[in-house]
């Protein structure tokens, strides 16, 4: 696609349920971020993808959170048993190569944990 | 433990006028800085970014300026548009394999007309 899409772009969901939140990156990208920004807070990082492998999952805040990416495209960053905590924008970026430096961003998508 | 910072959550200038936009980083491992601008509910939008063996890049009213022995860039912006009004993130990058971004909390500039 022309840019990176992310749905739903708005969530709100009840504590302690699933919730699913999609990145299509630009086509061709094979470096893969999330990122989140919690209210008051600077971007911070949670997982990166290199086509299809996760090499680096450091930044995921705990076990609740996982990541996928299939056909080195499409991604599904899945928080279980939300918390209110996990309230935040969560951005997903793409990068032509991770050598690349410069990465494009999706609108993000606003998650309420209530 | 903040590896990049903005120390100025704000700033407003005159139409016209330069806007100076700060950051200081404290990891001697990064090489590449940029900046990053965001509106309200979209992501950010990639501005300009510098390596670590420049000191200077520039494109169009861009300017960014790093002083590694300083630990500092700023981003330059001249002159000034009321569209330029945004949140401007600060964000570092060190050598790897995986680029992930280290980002500062931002500056909102106001241009005012």
């Amino acid at each position: 696609g022309a840019g990176v899409s992310q749905s739903p772009s708005n969530k709100v969901t009840e504590k302690g349920k699933d919730v699913e939140l999609r990145c299509d990156p630009i086509s061709g990208h094979t470096a893969l971020y999330w990122y989140r920004q919690s209210l008051g807070q600077g971007l911070e990082f949670l997982i990166y993808f290199q086509g299809n492998s996760a090499p680096d999952k450091s930044g995921l805040p705990s076990d609740r959170f996982s990541a996928e990416r299939t056909g080195g495209s499409v991604s599904t960053l899945t928080i279980q048993r939300t918390q209110q905590e996990d309230s935040a924008v969560y951005l997903c970026a793409s990068s032509r190569t991770a050598r690349r430096v410069e990465a494009f961003f999706g609108q993000g998508t606003r998650l309420t944990v209530v | 433990d903040q590896q990049v910072k903005q120390n100025s959550p704000s700033l407003s200038v005159q139409e016209g006028r330069i806007s100076i936009l700060n950051c200081d980083y404290t990891n001697s491992m990064f090489d590449y800085f940029l900046w990053y601008k965001k509106y309200p509910a979209e992501g950010p939008t990639f501005l300009i970014s510098i390596s670590s063996i420049k000191d200077k890049n520039e494109d169009g009213r861009f300017t960014v300026f790093l002083n590694k022995s300083a630990k500092h860039l700023s981003l330059h912006i001249v002159p000034s548009q009321p569209g330029d009004s945004a949140v401007y993130f600060c964000a570092a990058s060190a050598a790897g394999n995986n680029r992930k971004l280290i980002w500062g909390l931002g500056t909102s500039l106001a241009v005012n007309p």
